[in-house]
């Protein structure tokens, strides 16, 4: 069975940090690609960031320079370190990814159940 | 950055009838149209891929279309359960950007 588990969300402080995590099961987070979407409280989805099997990365500009997407192959599993934390960062963040055909079109068919963060003083 | 204009914000339905959603990026996106479907605490369930490719176990009176520059998403004899809030997708040009969402109600 195919499964992406979040972890590390949590109160925290503006200007603070964070490292989510999200293990992987029955599939590579190597393989093709791996991003996070967030969620802000009774808000739409944002699409935050991707990591390709290559290695190349991307942000939307909001997080540019405060968050990394990076992955621990070994561990088979996806990371979002956050830093300079803001209280719009507020979310569920889920990690995301696909195995199937809708993966040639970036589409995501693999969804975690979401990790909150939760920035406030 | 891409911006993708969905409607109706909200949209009120019964069981058995036939709803569309529209989205309309502000530039061209190739088919790069993505649907998905999110309950209220559940994550997003991946819908239509590629406008109109329907993704592998959700049911076919779901489907997806694309007419000039804009994409449609028609849900035909609606259940109970697709009552749920819809988003559309690019994923042509980073960064992919939503749609703002439509919330299906009875």
């Amino acid at each position: 069975e195919v499964q992406l588990v979040e972890s590390g969300g949590g109160l925290v402080q503006p200007g603070g940090s964070l490292r989510l995590s999200c293990a992987a099961s029955g599939l590579t987070v190597t393989s093709i690609y791996m991003s996070w979407v967030r969620q802000a409280p009774g808000k739409g989805l944002e699409w935050v960031s991707v990591i390709f099997s290559g290695g190349s990365v991307d942000y939307v500009d909001s997080v540019k320079g405060r968050f990394t997407i990076s992955r621990h192959n070994s561990m088979n599993t996806l990371y979002l370190q956050m830093n300079s934390l803001r209280t719009e960062d507020t979310a569920v963040y889920y990690c995301a990814s696909s195995i199937s055909s809708a993966a040639f079109y970036y589409a995501m068919d693999v969804w975690g159940q979401g990790t909150t963060v939760t920035v406030s003083s | 950055d891409i911006q993708m204009t969905q409607s109706p914000s909200s949209l009120s339905a019964s069981v058995g009838d036939r709803v569309t959603i529209t989205c309309r990026p502000s530039q061209n996106i190739n088919n790069y149209l993505n649907w998905y479907q999110q309950k209220r605490g559940e994550a997003p369930k991946l819908l239509i891929y590629a406008a109109s490719s329907l993704q592998s176990g959700v049911p076919s009176r779901f489907s997806g279309s694309s007419s000039g520059t804009d994409f449609t998403l028609s849900i035909n004899s609606l259940q109970p359960e697709d009552f749920a809030t819809y988003y559309c997708q690019q994923s042509y040009s980073s960064p992919s950007t939503f749609g703002q969402g439509t919330k299906l109600e009875i």
